[in-house]
């Protein structure tokens, strides 16, 4: 049963535009969610996070959204980079399950120069 | 080195046989976790050890695996008698402390049973 699920394998953006990777999830268990990139043959890289308290979390060109009544999440990239593209998983865990990440299965987002 | 480090990055092992899998952690790390990521799935949690125990091993299939942290800081993960299904890559993990969940992976072992 696939707790945290991203909908969309595959994504392309031109170069410069917004990409939009969008996560759900069904545990409402879940107060903590993460973002990981990973290029192929390495592994993943934690990318940005936030906490259930809040709806928001910017860094930089990366921003992360939340709607809990919704359990989505959804992370933004503006403006795209040809660097960005790789394999973007969305993570979930809980309180008392912190130690274990949730992932789901991955978008590849392709940012056409 | 800097980061997580993963031995051997590839291994290609006959059905029935015994495997381990190593990963040196951060230094200072006294979490790490082991994760496995089958083609076209996220990574799937197996165990988290907190210093030199297995405070969770909830993840793990079955009996045939197990991992050991004998000294809190390098992890072996060992596979008896592998089957195809087992064919992933092995990914692990590593954390300042307990209830950190931005962990820092490595790159992984892609374990193939033929």
């Amino acid at each position: 049963d696939q707790q945290v699920k991203q909908n969309s394998p595959s994504l392309s953006v031109q170069e410069g535009r917004i990409s939009i990777l969008n996560c759900d999830y069904t545990n409402s268990m879940f107060d903590y969610f993460l973002w990981y990139k990973k290029y192929p043959a390495e592994g993943p890289t934690f990318l940005i996070s936030i906490s259930s308290i809040k709806d928001k979390n910017e860094d930089g060109r990366f921003t992360v959204f939340l709607n809990k009544s919704a359990k989505h999440l959804s992370l933004h990239i503006v403006p795209s980079q040809p660097g960005d593209s790789a394999v973007y998983f969305c993570a979930a865990s809980g309180l008392t399950g912190a130690n274990n990440l949730f992932f789901g299965t991955g978008t590849r987002l392709t940012v056409i120069p | 080195g800097a980061g997580v480090s993963q031995t051997p990055s590839n291994k290609v092992t006959e059905k029935g046989k015994y495997v381990e899998l190593r990963c040196d952690p951060i230094s200072g790390h006294t979490a790490l976790y082991w994760y496995r990521q089958s083609l076209g799935q996220g990574p799937e949690f197996l165990i988290y050890f907190q210093g030199t125990g297995a405070a969770d091993d909830s993840g793990l299939p079955n009996d045939r695996f197990f991992a050991v942290r004998p000294e809190g800081s390098v992890s072996t993960l060992k596979i008896q008698r592998t089957e195809r299904g087992d064919s992933a890559v092995y990914l692990c993990a590593s954390s300042l402390g307990a209830m950190n969940t931005e962990a820092f992976f490595g790159q992984g072992t892609r374990l193939t049973v033929v």
